[in-house]
């Protein structure tokens, strides 16, 4: 049911774009896209919905793609405050809010 | 605004010892969840609560308690602690709300069983 994160890590140059997958062998109802930085608590992003929205939040955006049950999250023009580790969580029952977390993708943005 | 609230934030234990995490939340959300980070890898369920009083199991249950008599609070317990348990654990709360919410994480505790 861990939904597959893909790459597992990154390496970008400030400016540069990354996009990161998320795909579910199992129905979604919801993902879930969080931040975490070392040591720190994840972060919350934005959590998208079945029926393929997608959502922007500055320069991150996300998309949810229902017929190949993946979510996609877009980072465009990359700053340095974007390095961490980026989780999605999966929701597979309306209500439930019990996620299931892929295992993560490491991003490191370089000057 | 205090938000989610985990103490201790360092703890280590002997095996076979008892304890308990705790977890308050000053936001009146009704679902609160706790995880375990493993290093390298990503948040493990283990129990998780839609509200006073109602508990259930997540993906990684075994050797941990839950109980959940306020809204404020859910604390966790370890019954009899394992090396297996070495881990960070946090605690996170959501509304209800429309059936989709952020989930909320306190900082965590980072537990280390000798």
């Amino acid at each position: 049911q861990q939904p597959v994160q893909s790459p597992q890590a990154v390496i970008l140059r400030e400016g540069e774009d990354a996009v990161i997958n998320c795909s579910s062998s199992k129905a979604l109802y919801s993902v879930h896209w969080y931040r975490q930085k070392h040591g720190e608590a994840p972060v919350f992003l934005m959590i998208l919905l079945k029926g393929g929205e997608q959502k922007g939040h500055d320069k991150i955006s996300a998309s949810f793609n229902e017929k190949k049950q993946q979510s996609s999250l877009y980072l465009t023009a990359s700053q340095l405050s974007y390095s961490g580790t980026y989780f999605c969580g999966t929701d597979f029952i309306q209500g439930a809010q019990k996620l299931v977390f892929g295992q993560g993708t490491r991003l490191t943005i370089n000057p | 605004n205090a938000g989610v609230t985990q103490t201790p934030k360092f703890q280590v234990l002997k095996t076979g010892q008892s304890m308990t995490l705790q977890c308050a939340q000053d936001m009146n959300h009704e679902y609160m969840s706790w995880y375990r980070q493993d290093p390298g890898m990503g948040l493990r369920l283990i129990h998780y609560s839609v509200g006073a009083g109602i508990t259930d199991q997540g993906e990684v249950p075994n050797g941990y308690n839950v109980s959940r008599s306020t809204t404020e609070d859910f604390p966790l317990r370890l019954l009899s602690a394992a090396p297996s348990q070495t881990s960070v654990y946090f605690c996170a709360s959501s509304s209800a709300g429309t059936g989709v919410a952020p989930q909320h994480f306190g900082d965590g505790t980072r537990l280390s069983i000798l």
